[in-house]
């Protein structure tokens, strides 16, 4: 069955960098466009940035532009986030998603 | 930006009633609408896409309308499975963009 598998997440101090992985098995990860999608705790959805099928193109939220860098490696069927500068406000459960499909999401606390 | 904004932000609701919960984009998006549905601690679940189109595996008494700037989300027989929040979204243009939310608690 179709599975999305966030990793990486944990608590890291305000300015420090940390990778988010995603592991896609049970559909065509390479012809989906994969996106990232977090959630602050108790707040509502916000988009983060989206990568094309092949890679080509990548989209960012204003939010995190500059900051984060979204990738992917088809070989591995794996996705990935970047983050970097990190900051108290990017607190939040990350979720992959790739339509229809999401992860289980991972918790990432920045915080001194 | 396409700002998408959700009415109501919470509703109290019985078993078997009809649920109807309203988007609007701040701009038209056609159909670009999708509805999600999420329940605590766990990861949102698509329901609608095209403004209007169910998902596999999504009940009929989910069903969804609108196109241009003015979107709604019906429940037709609301049941306990049924009570969390919905967000619709935009994905008309970059950056996508999700409504606040509309928690659906019991009455």
């Amino acid at each position: 069955q179709v599975q999305l598998v966030e990793s990486g997440g944990g608590v890291v101090q305000p300015g420090r960098s940390l990778r988010l992985s995603c592991a896609a098995s049970g559909f065509t990860f390479s012809s989906f466009a994969m996106h990232w999608v977090r959630q602050a705790p108790g707040k509502g959805l916000e988009w983060v940035a989206v990568i094309s099928y092949d890679g080509s193109n990548k989209y960012y939220a204003d939010s995190v532009k500059g900051r984060f860098t979204i990738s992917r490696d088809n070989s591995k069927n794996t996705l990935y986030l970047q983050m970097n500068s990190l900051r108290p406000e990017d607190t939040a459960v990350y979720y992959c998603e790739g339509n229809p499909y999401w992860g289980q999401g991972t918790l990432v606390t920045v915080s001194s | 930006d396409i700002q998408m904004t959700q009415s109501p932000s919470s509703l109290s609701a019985s078993v078997g009633d009809r649920v109807i919960i309203t988007c609007r984009a701040s701009q038209g998006i056609s159909n670009y609408l999708a509805w999600f549905q999420q329940k605590p601690g766990k990861a949102p679940k698509s329901l609608i896409y095209g403004a209007s189109n169910l998902q596999s595996g999504v009940p009929s008494k989910f069903s969804g309308s609108g196109s241009g700037t003015d979107f709604t989300l019906t429940i037709s027989s609301l049941q306990p499975e049924d009570f969390a929040t919905y967000y619709c979204q935009q994905y008309h243009s970059y950056p996508r963009t999700f409504g606040g939310g509309t928690k659906v608690e019991i009455k």
